[in-house]
């Protein structure tokens, strides 16, 4: 199975910051990758497929980068409603691996 | 757009069963690969099963395989999980996803 990590595991930040979170695949995935957010007690919700591409109806300041083994989901401006915690998904190879999840609280 | 409503979630005892439904109430239903994503408490996200658009392809996660099926009734808009044999470890909170859609999940929980 193709693992994945995420660093940080947990950040704090204000509103207004410039957030990266990083997600590494044990191995590579072409271009294989979502990014997905989750806010305290409710649904995921997809923000990022094709490791760049943006869903509709997602703000502009979330944005995806990377191919291969390593990959990048950046906010460029922290709003309050962002405070939640990211997962990245892998789905290049079965079983598709989730990564352990990145919290993002208010600093 | 694609709403996913996820039913059949409860209580149940170790070595028990139970079949999950997601009703889909979009009108690609019949075009779209299915999965299924489950949450244990406080924990992160499980990718567990998928199935392709007329069912002839189903993928699982190697903790559920042999325990739990995954089916779909194009006709219905339905998709479920059939799963047998449950173990207190297949307590979550169970997510019918669709084109990055997701419903708002089933509780799972199995105890004595």
């Amino acid at each position: 199975d193709i693992q994945m990590t995420q660093s940080p595991s947990s950040l704090s930040a204000s509103v207004g910051d410039r957030v990266t979170i990083t997600c590494r695949a044990s191995q590579g995935i072409r271009n294989d990758l979502g990014w997905y957010q989750q806010q305290p007690g409710k649904a995921p919700k997809r923000l990022i497929y094709d490791a760049s591409t943006l869903q509709s109806g997602v703000p502009s300041r979330f944005s995806g980068s990377g191919s291969g083994t390593e990959f990048t989901l950046r906010i460029s401006s922290l709003q309050p409603e962002d405070f939640a915690t990211y997962y990245c998904l892998q789905q290049n190879s079965y079983p598709f691996t989730f990564g352990p999840g990145t919290k993002v609280d208010i600093k | 757009e694609v709403k996913l409503v996820e039913s059949g979630g409860g209580l149940v005892q170790p070595g028990g069963s139970l079949r999950l439904s997601c009703e889909d109430s979009g009108f690609t239903f019949s075009r779209n690969w299915m999965t299924w994503v489950r949450q244990a408490p406080g924990k992160g996200l499980e990718w567990v099963a998928n199935m392709n658009p007329d069912g002839s392809q189903k993928n699982y996660v190697d903790s559920v395989k042999g325990r739990f099926t995954i089916s779909r009734d194009n006709a219905k808009n339905s998709l479920y999980l059939q799963m047998n044999s449950l173990t207190a470890e297949d307590t979550a909170v169970y997510y019918c996803v669709s084109l990055g859609n997701w419903g708002q999940g089933t509780l799972v929980t199995v105890s004595s």
